[in-house]
């Protein structure tokens, strides 16, 4: 059955630092991999996703994220965060053959001045 | 392109009453999902509609129930409300195809509180 683990329901960075989300998957098949950010009061909206076309995918507003699948891990990088940044971020993973997705519970994103 | 629709955003009911929300999704999809968000018990997979069928299920009472119409727009019933039902409901479509690549793009919505 596929699940996926996000480690840290918080994370805290100044502006400018390092963005790390971290998130560990279980699947039975290749899975397809995706990250949706969630702003207040607003639905999902897809940052990236893995297909298994490549390893490192790019994503938008800056976010990447790297597809490992000896840690099976799929974790979410920025290099320098933004104030815009703040936000909760969920990673998913797609059940097969099927559109349903199997989220995480979730990081809150802060960002501090 | 316009994006996913949810009807109405917000939605006040009592315990017992029924309640029918409602979903319009990009125009070409052909699947609808709903979701149910709560800070308990996070993001949960209600169901998905494909071209009018009932594709896949979530964990959820036979409360709760959906469909879909021939234009893809898509409604989903939660009859006898209880408290616990409170939550905020979303609605995701997609091109539906075969293989699970697709992206699903989701709508805002429907912030359902029941008193």
């Amino acid at each position: 059955a596929q699940s996926v683990t996000q480690l840290g329901s918080h994370v805290s960075v100044s502006e400018g630092a390092l963005v790390l989300l971290r998130c560990n998957y279980s699947s039975s098949v290749p899975p397809y991999l995706f990250w949706y950010v969630q702003y207040p009061n607003q639905g999902l909206q897809l940052l990236l996703k893995y297909t298994s076309a490549a390893t490192l995918v790019k994503g938008i507003n800056g976010f990447e994220a790297e597809f490992k699948k000896s840690e099976t891990s799929f974790h979410l990088t920025k290099p320098s965060a933004h104030m815009s940044d703040a936000a909760e971020y969920f990673c998913a993973v797609r059940a097969p053959d099927t559109d349903k997705l199997i989220f995480g519970t979730g990081t809150r994103l802060q960002v501090f001045p | 392109k316009a994006g996913v629709t949810q009807t109405p955003r917000y939605l006040i009911k009592t315990r017992g009453q029924q309640v029918t929300l409602s979903c319009s999704p990009i125009s070409g999809h052909r699947s609808v999902s709903w979701y149910q968000q709560t800070p308990g018990q996070g993001l949960q997979f209600l169901f998905e509609y494909f071209s009018e069928t009932q594709r896949n299920k979530g964990n959820f009472p036979g409360r709760f129930s959906g469909r879909q119409f021939s234009n893809s727009r898509s409604e989903m019933n939660v009859s006898t409300l209880e408290l616990g039902d409170s939550a905020l409901y979303l609605c995701a479509s997609s091109l539906g195809t075969s293989g699970g690549g697709d992206e699903q793009f989701f709508g805002p919505g429907t912030r359902l509180t029941v008193l």
